[in-house]
C-alpha cells in the first residue's frame, strides 16, 4: 500500500493562493468519495480541514477548499495567512483493501 | 465533546510487544458509525494508518502491518487498545488514537478527532 504523492513543499506570500496536490490511483483517490485533508503544526496532533473531498468542518475558514479530478485531489488555500504555515496531509479510503492511506505530506511556508 | 487520550510505555525493547491504550471521554465507543483508530508518525515522517475497530468490534488493519497488529476494545471502560508485536527501531514513532467517522451525522469518511499522541521509542 503506497502513500499518496504530495509535493514536499509549497510556499507563498501572505494573501496569495496556493494549491497542494495529492496523487493516488484509481483504487484509492480516483474511486473514493472519502478524501480528507489534515493540517499539522509542529508537535501537535493533526487537525481535520476538509472531508468528503470538498467539505469543510465547522470552524475551518472558508479560505480552505478541496477538489478532485481523476486520481488527484487538491487543497487550495486562498488568502494565505501566517498561521497557515504547517504540514498538510491528504488521506483516502481504499475500498478494495478496506484500508486508509495518507499522503507523503507537504510543508507550507508563508514567505 | 469527545476527547481521546493515549497512554502506555514510552520505551519498548526490540522484539517485544508495544501496547497502548486510548481512553475516550464524552461519548460511547459503541456508537454506530464510528471507528476507533490508531495512526502513527515516525520522527520527521508522514502519517501511517495502523488500523481501527468499529462500533461492533470488527477490526480492519493496514495490510503492511496486519500480521503484527491487534486492536481491541473494552466498552465498559470506554477504551480501545493497540498491540504491536515483534517491534524494531522502525516502529519508533508518535502513536495517535483517533475517531473515524462513517456516518452522515458527523464528518463522514474522516479522522475527525485525534488524541494528543504518545511517543514510543524502541530501544534496548
Amino acid at each position: 500500500q503506497s502513500a499518496l504523492t504530495q509535493p514536499a513543499s509549497v510556499s507563498g506570500s501572505p494573501g496569495q493562493s496556493i494549491t497542494i496536490s495529492c496523487t493516488g490511483a484509481s483504487s484509492d483517490v480516483g474511486a473514493s468519495a472519502f478524501v480528507s485533508w489534515y493540517q499539522q503544526h509542529p508537535g501537535i496532533a493533526p487537525k481535520l480541514m476538509i472531508y468528503e473531498v470538498s467539505n469543510r468542518p465547522s470552524g475551518v475558514p472558508d479560505r480552505f477548499s478541496g477538489s478532485k479530478s481523476g486520481n488527484t485531489a487538491s487543497l487550495t488555500i486562498s488568502g494565505l495567512q501566517a498561521e497557515d504555515e504547517a504540514d498538510y496531509y491528504c488521506s483516502s479510503y481504499t475500498s478494495n483493501s478496506r484500508s486508509h492511506v495518507f499522503g507523503t505530506g507537504t510543508r507550507v511556508t508563508v514567505l | 465533546q469527545v476527547q481521546l487520550q493515549e497512554s502506555g510505555p514510552g520505551l519498548v525493547e526490540p522484539s517485544q510487544t508495544l501496547s497502548l491504550t486510548c481512553t475516550v471521554s464524552g461519548g460511547s465507543i459503541s456508537r454506530r458509525g464510528y471507528y476507533w483508530s490508531w495512526i502513527r508518525q515516525r520522527p520527521g515522517k508522514g502519517l501511517e494508518w495502523i488500523g481501527y475497530i468499529d462500533y461492533s468490534g470488527i477490526t480492519y488493519y493496514n495490510p503492511s502491518l496486519k500480521t503484527r497488529v491487534t486492536i481491541s476494545a473494552d466498552t465498559s471502560k470506554s477504551q480501545f487498545s493497540l498491540s504491536l508485536t515483534s517491534v524494531t527501531a522502525a516502529d519508533t514513532a508518535v502513536y495517535y488514537c483517533g475517531e473515524y467517522c462513517s456516518s452522515t451525522t458527523c464528518y463522514d469518511g474522516a479522522f475527525d478527532i485525534w488524541g494528543q499522541g504518545t511517543m514510543v521509542t524502541v530501544s534496548s
